[in-house]
C-alpha cells in the first residue's frame, strides 16, 4: 500500500520560502507511471493544484503560481518537495502531496498524504 | 470563483439517492474525463471515481459518476450517514493548463 507522508515548518514568515517535502513508502518514485503531486486547500476552501513531477525530473506547474514554486524529486530517498518563494498570507493553506496516476484518459490522484498546514505570519 | 461549478450543499436521508452536479466548458470537462474525490471531515480527499464513471477498488458501488457533454454529475444510491462528508470534480482544462476543481458540495444526511 502507497503512503504518502508530508513534512516541514508549520509556520512561515511573509516573504519568505516555504518548504515541504514528502517521503513515498510502499512504491518507488522511479518506477513510472506516475506524476507526484502537491495540491492546496485554503481554510475552508476548495483544492487547487500546485504542481506535480516525474522520476525523470519532468514538472508541470500551475500557470498562476509558476513564478514561485519549484518541485524537484530526490529518487535516492523516494522523496519529492515544493518550495514557494515570496509567500504571503494568502499562501496559508494545508498543503497536500499526491500520486497521479497516468491513465490513458487522463491522470488522477489516487494517493494522497493526510496534509500539513502552512501558516504565513510573522 | 472555481472553474468547475457545483452546488454548495446537498442533503438527504438516510437510502435516498441523491446527486452532485459538476458543470464546466469545452476546454475541462468538453474535452478529458472528470475525476470525483470525497473528503471525510478532517481528512484528506479520497478518490471516488475516476475517467467519469470508474471506481478504484474498495469504492461501494453505490457510488456512480457520468458526464455529457460539458457537465458531470456524481450518484449516491442507498445513502448512508458515512457519506457525510465534501465531494469535490476535477478535470484537466486545456485551455489553461492546469487541473481545475470544483468548489465542492457539502453532502449532509438528514
Amino acid at each position: 500500500q502507497v503512503q504518502l507522508q508530508e513534512s516541514g515548518p508549520g509556520l512561515v514568515k511573509p516573504s519568505q520560502t516555504l518548504s515541504l517535502t514528502c517521503t513515498v513508502s510502499g512504491g518507488s518514485i522511479s518506477s513510472g507511471g506516475y506524476y507526484w503531486s502537491w495540491i492546496r486547500q485554503h481554510p475552508g476552501k476548495g483544492l487547487e493544484w500546485i504542481g506535480y513531477i516525474y522520476y525523470s525530473g519532468s514538472t508541470y506547474y500551475n500557470p498562476s503560481l509558476k513564478s514561485r514554486v519549484t518541485i524537484s524529486v530526490d529518487t535516492s530517498k523516494n522523496q519529492f518537495s515544493l518550495k514557494l518563494s515570496s509567500v504571503t498570507a494568502a499562501d496559508t493553506a494545508v498543503y497536500y502531496c499526491a500520486r497521479a496516476r497516468i491513465a490513458a484518459a487522463a491522470p488522477d490522484f489516487d494517493y494522497w498524504g493526510q496534509g500539513t498546514l502552512v501558516t504565513v505570519s510573522s | 470563483q472555481s472553474v468547475l461549478t457545483q452546488p454548495p450543499s446537498a442533503s438527504g436521508t438516510p437510502g435516498q439517492r441523491v446527486t452532485i452536479s459538476c458543470s464546466g466548458s469545452s476546454s475541462n470537462i468538453g474535452s478529458n474525463t472528470v475525476n470525483w474525490y470525497q473528503q471525510l471531515p478532517g481528512t484528506a480527499p479520497k478518490l471516488l471515481i475516476y475517467s467519469n464513471n470508474q471506481r478504484p477498488s474498495g469504492v461501494p458501488d453505490r457510488f456512480s459518476g457520468s458526464k455529457s457533454g460539458t457537465s458531470a454529475s456524481l450518484a449516491i444510491s442507498g445513502l448512508q450517514s458515512e457519506d457525510e462528508a465534501d465531494y469535490y470534480c476535477a478535470a484537466w482544462d486545456d485551455s489553461l493548463n492546469v487541473w481545475v476543481f470544483g468548489g465542492g458540495t457539502k453532502l449532509t444526511v438528514l
